[in-house]
């Protein structure tokens, strides 16, 4: 079974349209991520929920959304779709722990491309 | 200064060879530490976490110190299979917590 599932793996879109990419979690954990990795390959972290707090990268466009209609679910509304946001988006999730967090478990990414 | 920096690579090694890559971080306040392993258009997939008394799995050997604050890995008898891009991570708990990741350092191992 699939830890962390993200839909739709490869995503080509034009300028200007607004999409979604959906991630799910079976791990029971109560935090999920995303992250966006461009093409240099540096992995940044672009928002973290759990049931307490949406914590936003502050680098992160507003064109850009979580939407978590569960615990397990943390979906990514990209709005207004501009070229640089042609990337490689990860979907992780982990379980907190006091003021710690355990490993990250990634979902197998989402490739978008803007044309 | 980045939050988190790890050497440049790319390393070129021989089967067999030892390599070592090490990583620093800027906030005292880090608290746990990973290394993460990612392959060509795969997910990073976690490697080991790292502890204060130091850790090994394996040909896999890690160490912190957190008075220096810097975080290294030795990989020993290197197989072609562990060629990937080793990336560094720290979680800090600052009022908010915070995972951060370093731009990772790129291995090579050539028969």
């Amino acid at each position: 079974d699939t830890a962390v599932s993200q839909t739709p793996k490869y995503l080509v879109t034009q300028m200007g349209n607004d999409k979604s990419i959906k991630c799910e979690q079976n791990l029971g954990h109560d935090t999920m991520y995303w992250y966006k990795q461009d093409s240099k390959k540096f992995l940044k972290i672009m928002f973290s929920y759990n049931n307490k707090e949406l914590i936003i990268n502050e680098t992160v466009p507003n064109r850009f959304s979580p939407k978590s209609p569960d615990k397990a679910h943390l979906n990514l509304h990209i709005n207004s779709l501009e070229l640089g946001d042609s990337a490689v988006y990860f979907c992780a999730s982990s379980q907190e722990h006091a003021e710690s967090h355990y490993e990250q478990y990634f979902g197998p990414g989402t490739r978008l491309t803007v044309t | 200064r980045k939050e988190v920096e790890q050497d440049p690579g790319p390393f070129n090694v021989p089967e067999g060879a030892t390599v070592a890559f090490n990583c620093t971080y800027s906030n005292s306040a880090s608290q746990s530490f990973f290394w993460y392993r990612q392959d060509c258009r795969k997910e990073p997939k976690l490697l080991m976490s790292v502890y204060s008394s130091g850790n090994e799995d394996g040909r896999f050997t890690a160490q912190l110190n957190r008075a220096s604050q810097y975080i290294s890995l030795l990989i020993r008898d290197s197989k072609l299979s562990d060629s990937a891009t080793y990336l560094c991570v720290v979680n800090l708990y600052t009022g908010g917590f915070k995972t951060i990741f370093g731009a990772g350092t790129r291995l090579f191992v050539k028969a």
